[in-house]
């Protein structure tokens, strides 16, 4: 069965702090593994895709990294309006539907 | 631009009434989706539709329905109301079936009591 797990389920970290967050997976042919970030009371917004196994992307602080049986989401001197949750999906090359983690709520004081 | 408008933004139901979810893109994307979010569960996919005309069933299907008439709308319907469909649904949009690059609208709170 395909299934994502993301871990910690939150995370405080100072303003600076850095930190990475994780999600494992097991899927029946990984089609891609996609990050996302939600605000409270707001609908996901999409921040990368990761195909194959040692690939990176980057955007500001946020650096994400995909093994054959994880992803991290790097956290560079975080800052407060980094706050929100990140969540992990997967997409398997049976179904092509997206699998969703429970999320890593992240806050950053200042 | 709007992207997804999702309508209402929140309804409190009675258990047993019919109520419909609205969802409109005006980015022309072929694929459409249905999730709803629950604390500790995470999003669940509902149902989904490829393209105009087709739809499909997602991981939790039961006591909903969907059509697809044109590209741009796709509503969620409850026949009837339960208090366990008590969530935030959340209307989303792709290019194309199964790229992982969702774009999501604001999501819609719904009580059933």
């Amino acid at each position: 069965e395909d299934q994502v797990t993301q871990s910690p389920e939150a995370l405080r970290l100072q303003e600076g702090e850095s930190s990475s967050l994780n999600c494992s997976y097991t899927v029946s042919g990984l089609r891609g593994l996609f990050w996302y970030r939600q605000d409270p009371g707001k609908g996901p917004e999409f921040l990368f895709t990761l195909y194959s196994a040692g690939e990176e992307k980057e955007k500001e602080r946020l650096k994400a990294t995909l093994t054959k049986k994880e992803s991290f989401l790097h956290i560079t001197a975080p800052k407060p309006e980094d706050s929100a949750t990140y969540l992990c999906a997967v997409s398997s090359s049976n179904t092509g539907k997206l699998i969703f983690g429970q999320g890593t709520t992240l806050q950053v004081k200042p | 631009t709007a992207g997804i408008t999702q309508a209402p933004t929140s309804q409190i139901l009675a258990a047993g009434r019919s109520m419909t979810l609205r969802c409109t893109q005006d980015m022309r994307h072929n694929a459409m989706y249905w999730y709803r979010q629950d604390l500790g569960l995470g999003l669940r996919l509902i149902h989904y539709s490829n393209t105009a005309g087709t739809t499909g069933k997602g991981e939790v299907p039961d006591g909903y329905s969907v059509s697809r008439a044109n590209t741009d709308d796709f509503p969620l319907t409850l026949a009837s109301a339960v208090p366990s469909q008590t969530s935030v649904y959340f209307c989303a949009s792709s290019v194309g079936q199964g790229t992982g690059e969702l774009f999501f609208g604001e999501g819609s709170r719904l009580t059933v009591l």
